[in-house]
C-alpha cells in the first residue's frame, strides 16, 4: 500500500448524512480509481480519473461524486448516505507507463451507514 | 462484455499441501491478467501478472499462474501452502483498449488447516 493513503480508516454515518473520502498518492501516477468491496462481489469500480481534471463513471456511480483537482488527490463524496453504501472503499492508482499496468491500492476506508 | 469467474468462493487445504485457485475469463479482445491477494483487514497487493511472453508467470510468496488462451483461464498455484497464506485471492482482467480498467472476480478465500 506504499504511496497511496486514504482517510479516514473508519467511519459511521447516519442515513442522509454526507461525507468525503480522501485519497492521496505520492507516486506521480496519472490514473486514479475508487472501488467498493462487498462480500462475495469482488471489487466494483465507482469512478475513475485518467488524469488531473477528468473523471468518468464506472460500474456503480449512483449516489457518489468525485473530484480530481490535482494530480495527487482524488476524493469520493457521498451526498446523502444510504445503508446500501455500507462497504469498504478502496482507492487505487496506475501508471500510464508502458509495461506497468498494475494498480496500487490504498489501505481502505470501512464505512457503515446506519 | 468482459467477465471474470472464480469458480470457488472458498478453498480449504491442509498446511504444506498444494493448492490451485481457478480463474476463467471471457473477452473478445486481448487482455492482461492479474492475481491480487488481500490479507485480513488490509488492502490488495499484487501477486503476479501476465502481460505477454511466457505463459507461466511466477509471483511473490512462491505463487505461480499459467495463462491458457484456448481455455481462457489463469489458474493460480502454489506447491506447498503455509498458514501465512490465509487470505482472499482475486483474479482480475484488464482490456488493452479500455483505459486498462480492471474487471474483478468475486474472490476465493484460501483457508489453511493446520
Amino acid at each position: 500500500n506504499a504511496g497511496v493513503t486514504q482517510t479516514p480508516k473508519f467511519q459511521v454515518l447516519k442515513t442522509g448524512q454526507s461525507m468525503t473520502l480522501q485519497c492521496a498518492q505520492d507516486m506521480n501516477h496519472n490514473s486514479m480509481y475508487w472501488y467498493r468491496q462487498d462480500p462475495g462481489m469482488g471489487l466494483r469500480l465507482i469512478y475513475y480519473s485518467a488524469s488531473e481534471g477528468t473523471t468518468d463513471k464506472g460500474e456503480v456511480p449512483n449516489g457518489y461524486n468525485v473530484s480530481r483537482l490535482n494530480k495527487r488527490e482524488f476524493s469520493l463524496r457521498l451526498e446523502s448516505a444510504a445503508p446500501s453504501q455500507t462497504s469498504v472503499y478502496f482507492c487505487a492508482i496506475r501508471s500510464r507507463g508502458t509495461g506497468d499496468h498494475e494498480q496500487y491500492f490504498g489501505p481502505g476506508t470501512r464505512l457503515t451507514v446506519t | 462484455a468482459q467477465s471474470v469467474t472464480q469458480l470457488d468462493s472458498q478453498v480449504p487445504v491442509f498446511e504444506e499441501a498444494p493448492v490451485e485457485l481457478r480463474c476463467n475469463y471471457s473477452s473478445s479482445v486481448s487482455v492482461y491478467l492479474f492475481w491480487y491477494v488481500q490479507y485480513p483487514n488490509q488492502g490488495l497487493q499484487l501477486l503476479l501478472k501476465y502481460l505477454s511472453g511466457s505463459t507461466l508467470v511466477k509471483g511473490i510468496n512462491g505463487f505461480e499462474a499459467e495463462f491458457n488462451k484456448s481455455q481462457t483461464s489463469f489458474h493460480l498455484r502454489k506447491p506447498s501452502v503455509h498458514i501465512s497464506d490465509t487470505a482472499e485471492y482475486f483474479c482480475a482482467v484488464s482490456r488493452m483498449d479500455s483505459n486498462y480498467q480492471l474487471i474483478w472476480g468475486a474472490g476465493t478465500k484460501l483457508i489453511i488447516k493446520p
